[in-house]
């Protein structure tokens, strides 16, 4: 069966701090991946998604970057933290042919402060 | 452009209650639509879904119909339990890409 998982699951950092979070899949090959932020009472935003190995799309400009370095490996990062980086960071997976239903991983709880 | 609107949260029903929650989307083309269920401090996970117009997706008691002419997907339960308080997304894919687009959330206390 497919899992994913993301680490860490909560983060505190300083203002200005760098950033890497880390989302892996097993048990499937060349899946689509996503990463979705979610703000303190606001829904989830699409921040990046991939199809393939070093393919990157950015859906809204901002202070994060992402990369994705193997098939099954999604890193989300920064090079310097703001304050309005703070949220609840969702890494999520699907395989076009199932009418692209996302499975989500446990999510990683950032506070910038 | 696609988008989903969601009414705004947060719900408190008592326990037996009847549960609506409305959704409507805007989309291109024939998007498939999802609710997902976000439970306190987890990620998201697929409650029902439905891939066409007319379509009834139903799971664990709640049920959505997609209905094209009102380009709306509202949830509906019949009797909440305390179990179901959760954040819930309405959510609609858009034919290439397999990117979903979400709603704001909608959150969902069940008192005993």
């Amino acid at each position: 069966s497919q899992t994913i998982h993301q680490w860490p699951a909560t983060l505190v950092q300083p203002v200005g701090s760098p950033l890497s979070l880390e989302c892996t899949v097993e048990g499937t090959s060349n899946p689509n991946l996503y990463w979705y932020r979610q703000a303190a009472g606001r829904g989830l935003q699409l921040l990046f998604y991939s199809v393939g190995i070093g393919q990157i799309s950015s859906e809204v400009p901002q202070n994060l970057s992402a990369s994705r370095p193997q098939d099954r490996q999604f890193i989300l990062s920064s090079k310097k933290l703001l304050l309005s980086d703070s949220g609840f960071y969702l890494c999520a997976w699907c395989r076009l042919e199932n009418t692209g239903e996302l499975f989500f991983g446990e999510g990683s709880r950032l506070t910038v402060l | 452009g696609n988008s989903v609107t969601q009414m705004e949260g947060p719900v408190t029903l008592s326990e037996e209650a009847f549960l609506t929650i409305n959704c409507t989307y805007t989309a291109t083309g024939y998007p498939s639509l999802f609710w997902y269920v976000q439970y306190p401090g987890e990620g998201l996970q697929l409650l029902l879904k439905a891939t066409k117009a007319d379509d009834k997706g139903s799971n664990k008691g709640f049920e959505a119909t997609y209905r094209k002419e009102t380009t709306s997907f509202h949830l509906e339960k019949g009797s909440v339990q305390v179990s179901d308080s959760a954040v819930y997304f309405c959510a609609l894919r858009r034919n290439q890409g397999g990117k979903l687009i979400f709603g704001q959330g909608t959150e969902l206390s069940v008192k005993p």
